[in-house]
């Protein structure tokens, strides 16, 4: 039972900008915790794709960013290409779960 | 280059018991905090469990806290997770991840194994 809430799924066509979002609470986002971005291929382990909130580890590309805002993230896939397509994941620090993932949401590429 | 390898996956019958291990390779394992995540099949991401650099310091989901384990021997390298009282509902693939170490207090798990996969059933 995860405390952040995603979007099952989102579709966009190659070149597009698609959002996911990320909705939690006064117990998590709300309170200030930093929220970061998974990003799972099919059959892989997943891989970090941004860190306390917007930032991107080295070699993530500047089509992905994420910010914050409030008890909600977002993350912004632009320029959305084939190999984009993939399980996307939040998470964030809950005062009463402590680590906490998103419930995940799967991006298709039209 | 860093490597997590997990190893000792299988299948068990509820009730029984199974360790898993992490080999870890390319980095100074000792000054990085450490972590378990896992996914049932077709599910999404669960954190399970975080011991820090020196062990000192452990966490636990409340859905394995009393059963589950977790270990570190910096010598060799390498991260465990004990798993008793197994469960149908412990089957998961588990990974192991490094914390980049960013957050106190949060992980932030920018390493991550492939994955092994433990099957709880009679």
């Amino acid at each position: 039972q995860s405390v952040l809430t995603q979007p099952p799924s989102v579709s966009g066509a190659p070149g597009q900008r698609v959002t996911i979002s990320c909705t939690g609470s006064s117990s998590n986002i709300g309170a200030g915790y930093d929220v970061h971005w998974y990003q799972q291929l099919p059959g892989t382990a997943p891989k970090l794709l941004i860190y306390s909130n917007s930032n991107r580890p080295s070699g993530v590309p500047d089509r992905f960013s994420g910010s914050k805002s409030g008890t909600s993230a977002s993350l912004a896939i632009t320029g959305l290409q084939a190999e984009d397509e993939a399980d996307y994941y939040c998470q964030s620090y809950d005062s009463s779960l402590s680590a906490s993932f998103g419930t995940g949401t799967k991006v298709t590429v039209l | 280059e860093v490597q997590l390898v997990e190893s000792g996956g299988g299948l068990v019958k509820p009730g029984g018991s199974l360790r898993l291990s992490c080999a870890a390779s390319g980095f100074t394992f000792s000054t990085y905090s450490m972590n378990w995540v896992r996914q049932a099949p077709g599910k999404g991401l669960e954190w399970v469990s975080a011991i820090s650099s020196s062990g000192s310091y452990i966490f636990y989901a409340d859905s394995v806290k009393g059963r589950f384990t977790i270990s570190r021997d910096n010598a060799k390298k390498s991260l465990y997770l004990q798993m008793n009282s197994l469960r149908d509902e412990d089957t998961a693939v588990y990974y192991c991840a490094r914390d980049l170490g960013v957050v106190r207090g949060q992980p932030v798990l920018d390493y991550w194994g492939q994955g092994s996969l433990v099957t709880v059933s009679s």
